[in-house]
């Protein structure tokens, strides 16, 4: 296993409503990045935290938003959920920056269900 | 265009069969590339990294081709443990969003007695 776990397992939501999903990095590991999986598609890279900074994102709105804890734990909250946000929510951490061979270990995901 | 795309598959083979994958890619200054596998309802796990010279581990063998901007993953004598999402990735670390790895839409093989 990769020592990355995250909460919920699952989740149930009503459209409009808010999520926050949580993740708990191998110890150690400074890179903490999201990903959303559609259903018949790969993941796509939401945004990255190093040393509780976002240091990186992708194509979502501004109603995605992160946290990075000391502890190497972090959350991904969702304001104002639409239909199209249900996916299976990934968290991948890694020790550091370094490298770009840098190997990121992912979590077991959060499936998210938006009605 | 698509950052990664990968054959649409599915692909579905005997047993001990020779399958093989492509994947390419727009951005030439893609640093890093990787083959993840991907069980249904489950996370994904990287199968390999993929090199320039190519690599093997065991039954699988990656290729790169810079120039033409195309990665390959090669499975030789299928075993039904193979059956997978494969997923081609690129770490795509100009500037500063290093880590950030684009994955392809990715490939179902379904290995069958």
């Amino acid at each position: 296993e990769t020592g990355v776990t995250q909460s919920p397992t699952h989740l149930i939501k009503t459209r409009g409503q808010q999520v926050t999903l949580r993740c708990s990095s191998q110890s150690g590991h400074n890179t903490v990045s999201w990903y959303q999986q559609a259903l018949g598609q790969g993941p796509q890279f939401i945004f990255q935290y190093y040393r509780e900074e976002e240091n990186g994102r992708g194509n979502f709105p501004p109603r995605f938003s992160g946290l990075q804890f000391p502890n190497y734990s972090s959350e991904l909250n969702v304001n104002a959920l639409e239909l199209d946000d249900s996916a299976l929510y990934l968290c991948a951490s890694s020790p550091d920056l370094a490298g770009f061979q840098e190997t990121q270990y992912f979590g077991p995901g959060t499936r998210l269900l938006v009605l | 265009r698509k950052e990664v795309e990968q054959d649409p598959g599915p692909f579905n083979v005997p047993e001990g069969a020779t399958v093989a994958f492509n994947c390419t890619y727009s951005n030439s200054a893609s640093q890093s590339f990787f083959w993840y596998r991907q069980d249904c309802r489950k996370e994904p796990k990287l199968l390999m990294s993929v090199y320039s010279s190519g690599n093997e581990d065991g039954r699988f063998t990656a290729q790169l081709n810079r120039a033409s901007q195309y990665i390959s993953l090669l499975i030789r004598d299928s075993k039904l443990s193979d059956s997978a999402t494969y997923l081609c990735v690129v770490n795509n670390a100009g500037g500063t969003s290093y880590g950030k790895l684009t994955f392809g839409q990715g490939t179902i093989l379904t290995v069958h007695p």
